[in-house]
């Protein structure tokens, strides 16, 4: 089965406490995104890669890394969280060009107090 | 710049039909797409319209699009529960074809 798959779904953290949320796709795909989901601001893009070791920002990248070491998997990193970073957390996946469909993953809604 | 507007909220009787609005900014953009988000999902594909074209149906969806005012449209008839989510527009803008530009997303709540 096509999916995106992330982990974990949900977490709740301390300021300061380094935290990796993994994304992994088995559609081959190119292009893989990290987007955040906050109310009444839609899905804004944090980090984009358009293949292995090709990574760059998106809107919002302040306070996160990425990674692209293997076409699969798209780890999103935050080094040192902030409680601004509370949100809902969205990895997806496309193959290149403007007609193609976005396959997201289930979410990770991440707390930090 | 780059900006696609909904209005957040919509709410309908079941049965009725439901029309979600959107206006976006690049008039470059060659497809258009609705994402639904289900509670406690992600976004899936609901439909999309290519640049060239003023309608697509399908099944219960109707999509318009005015190019000239920037605007798009999901029509839902005989609106069901099961319809109850987020609906979201996007664009892939040809300045920028690495990412989609999304909308706020419209909360559709049908009333039984």
């Amino acid at each position: 089965e096509a999916q995106v798959t992330q982990n974990p779904r949900y977490l709740i953290t301390v300021t300061g406490k380094k935290l990796t949320v993994t994304c992994s796709q088995n559609m081959n795909h190119e292009y893989m995104s990290w987007y955040r989901q906050d109310p009444g601001l839609g899905l804004r893009q944090i980090y984009y890669s358009m293949n292995v070791e090709v990574t760059d920002k998106g809107d919002v990248p302040e306070g996160y890394k990425v990674s692209r070491k293997e076409k699969r998997n798209f780890p999103l990193i935050l080094e040192s969280p902030s409680p601004n970073q509370t949100s809902l957390y969205f990895c997806a996946s496309r193959t290149p060009g403007v007609g193609t469909e976005a396959f997201f993953g289930q979410g990770t809604r991440l707390t930090v107090v | 710049g780059e900006d696609v507007e909904q209005s957040l909220f919509l709410s309908v009787r079941e049965g009725d039909s439901s029309v979600i609005n959107c206006t976006y900014t690049d008039s470059s953009s060659t497809y258009l797409y609705w994402y639904k988000q289900e509670p406690g999902a992600g976004l899936q594909l609901l439909t999309y319209i290519f640049s060239n074209m003023d309608m697509k149906q399908d099944q219960r969806l109707t999509v318009l699009l005015n190019k000239k005012d920037k605007h798009l449209s999901l029509r839902i008839a005989d609106t069901q529960t099961g319809d109850s989510a987020i609906y979201f527009c996007a664009e892939i803008p040809t300045s920028g074809t690495y990412k989609y530009i999304f909308g706020t997303g419209t909360r559709l709540k049908v009333l039984a």
